[in-house]
Parts: structure tokens; sequence; C-alpha cells
């Protein structure tokens, strides 16, 4: 149990649905983090929140919609997927700063038919 | 900007061996340096970092990593491995100072040790 829990752990989707993957965290973290982690490819940041405002758009594409309602608890809604957005999505959490710990959950594995 | 290499993208090792995993970064500013592993259907744990002060860190569970400014390396080493110790391995990097801890992964090393 690493505090960070994603769910569901596993989505298969086709390219016209809309889903929607949950990150919740209760460990008093006030940053909050998406990665794209693809095979034989480092991991990719997505999205950065702190203090529940967006601070980085890694020139992710507007098929990917991140929402964070609270310090605790952030969504990345997904549209129009293609099959290369098939990927582990790992979301995170930390305290403010860059020397500190960031938590991770398990990953939603995402596959789009 | 930042990036990270790790070139080696599968280790085998038999059990009790030693073993390094080696990693080198490129950074035009100050960064911290960690080492992150991943059990299978697991998300990354934090197994060390560098922040400052003796180049050498430790973890708790035997594996080290020493800081080379110089080569700009941050090689994570292990004396003897146990079988437990399989696992994917990414070191990263982080501006110093920044606000947040965005971090630069590399691409990771399948540590697989062999009994």
């Amino acid at each position: 149990e690493t505090g960070v829990t994603q769910t569901p752990r596993h989505l298969v989707m086709g390219m016209t649905n809309k889903k929607s993957l949950k990150c919740e965290q209760h460990l008093g973290h006030n940053a909050m983090y998406w990665y794209k982690q693809s095979a034989k490819k480092p991991l990719e940041l997505m999205f950065v929140y702190s203090l529940e405002e967006r601070v980085e758009n890694n020139s992710v594409p507007s098929r990917f919609s991140p929402e964070c309602p609270n310090s605790s608890h952030l969504f990345l809604h997904l549209h129009t997927l293609q099959p290369e957005d098939s990927a582990l999505y790992l979301c995170a959490s930390s305290r403010t700063g860059s020397d500190t710990e960031a938590f991770f959950g398990q990953g939603t594995r995402l596959t789009v038919v | 900007a930042q990036s990270v290499t790790q070139l080696d993208s599968q280790v085998p090792v038999f059990e009790e061996a030693p073993v390094e995993l080696r990693c080198n970064y490129s950074s035009s500013v100050s960064v911290y340096l960690f080492w992150y592993v991943q059990y299978p259907n697991q998300g990354l744990q934090l197994l060390l970092k560098y922040l400052s002060g003796s180049t050498l860190v430790e973890s708790i569970n035997g594996f080290e990593a020493e800081f080379n400014k110089s080569q700009t390396s941050f090689h994570l080493r292990k004396p003897s491995v146990h079988i437990s110790d399989t696992a994917e391995y990414f070191c990263a990097v982080t501006q110093r100072g920044g606000a947040t801890n965005k971090l630069i992964f590399g691409t990771g090393t399948l540590l697989a040790v062999q009994p």
C-alpha cells in the first residue's frame, strides 16, 4: 500500500468512448502528477498540479483532460483516444518542492481498441 | 532541459553476485538525483536519492549509489543481490529548487536475478 490509489486497474476502451481515470491520495500531499509509461520509453510527465492548480502541461493532446477538484483527488478524462495511447498511466503525489519523495499508485493499464 | 540515459535495458545476474546499474544524466541546471524501483504489477517506489552532502547514498536494503558530478553519473550498485531484487530500476532527475517534483526518467533497467 503506497498511499496512492488508482482506479480502475485495467481499462479497455474503443476509440469513440469517453472514460475517466481516478487517483486518490490521503498522504496530505499538495502536488499531484500524471505520468504515461509505454514499453521501451521513459516515463513521460503529462500533467502537474500544485495546490489544485495546473502548473505543467507537457504538450499533451487535448484528448487527455485532467481535473483536480481538491488536493486528494486527480482525474484524467479520456475521449477519442488512439491505439498508440495504450499504456500504463501512473498517478503520483508529493509535498511541494523538488527534493521530496514522489509516491506512485499502481497504475491503470489502458488498452485502446 | 534535463535528460537521463540508462544504457542497459536488461542486466542478468546470478544470486549473490554484485551488480551495477548505470545512469548518466545531462542538465543545464543543478539537479537532484533519484533511483526508483518498480516490482511487477506495482507502481514505482523510491529506492534512494541524492540531494546534497556525501556523494554516496544508501538504501535500507543494501543498494548504494554514488553521485559523480564530473562524469554526470549516478550508478546504482549492490554487492550481493537476491532473487527478490528482480525488478525494473529507473534513474531520474529533477531540477534543484523547483516548486514541484517533476521527475525526468530514464528508460529503465530490468534487473533479472537468477538462482
